[in-house]
């Protein structure tokens, strides 16, 4: 199983900033299998990011993604107040695995 | 509009048994990989089941392996997981979740609202 480690646990930022999440590997993913997901209190997750740095529909592209092997970051370029959340990390490997997650919250 | 909508979470004893569904909607249900996903309260996602598209295909993490079983109804566009066995720790938010395969790669693009299971006597 390929466990994922997000970091940081808190990212505390103010409005305009840019955010950079990490999240590593136990072995190697093939990028094709790294997503981000965005979730907020209350709601279902929202994918962000598929095959490490491909945006889904409708995605800002304040939002990007890198990486590779067992290292990958999720950055937000400036952030906007809608983008205060919860991020996930996820592998689609056997079996699927999620990070932690990342919370940024407001500084 | 592509949607996915659960139903059937609720309160059950530790032992006891459920049964969830998920209809999809807006998209061909039979040409997708189906999942269901978890979230205890105040916790993180964990994957629990995936299905292929005709069914004869089943995979499950290990901590509810002979206990849920996930299955499909391409007829009816539904999903369902009939979770037996019950035990406090399945407590959580159960998610439907579409999984998307392209050249780019795999992931889940399309999420239900999830619905509530709570194990407690």
């Amino acid at each position: 199983e390929i466990l994922l480690t997000q970091s940081p646990g808190t990212l505390s930022l103010s409005p305009g900033e840019r955010a950079s999440l990490s999240c590593r590997a136990s072995q190697s993913v093939s990028s094709s299998d790294l997503a981000w997901y965005q979730q907020k209190p209350g709601q279902a997750p929202r994918l962000l990011i598929y095959g490490a740095s491909s945006r889904a529909t409708g995605i800002p592209d304040r939002f990007s993604g890198s990486g590779s092997g067992t290292d990958f970051t999720l950055t937000i370029s400036r952030l906007e107040p809608e983008d205060f959340a919860v991020y996930y990390c996820q592998q689609h490997g056997s079996p699927i695995t999620f990070g932690p997650g990342t919370k940024v919250d407001i500084k | 509009e592509v949607q996915l909508v659960e139903s059937g979470g609720g309160l059950v004893q530790p032992g006891g048994s459920l049964r969830l569904s998920c209809a999809a909607s807006g998209f061909t249900f039979s040409s997708y990989w189906m999942s269901w996903v978890r979230q205890a309260p105040g916790k993180g996602l964990e994957w629990v089941a995936n299905i292929k598209q005709d069914g004869s295909e089943k995979y499950y993490v290990d901590s509810v392996k002979g206990r849920f079983t996930i299955s499909r109804d391409n007829a009816k566009n539904s999903l369902y997981l009939q979770m037996n066995s019950l035990r406090a720790e399945d407590t959580a938010v159960y998610y439907c979740a579409r999984e998307y395969y392209s050249s780019s790669g795999r992931t889940f693009d399309i999420w239900g609202q999830g619905t509530m299971v709570t194990v407690s006597s």
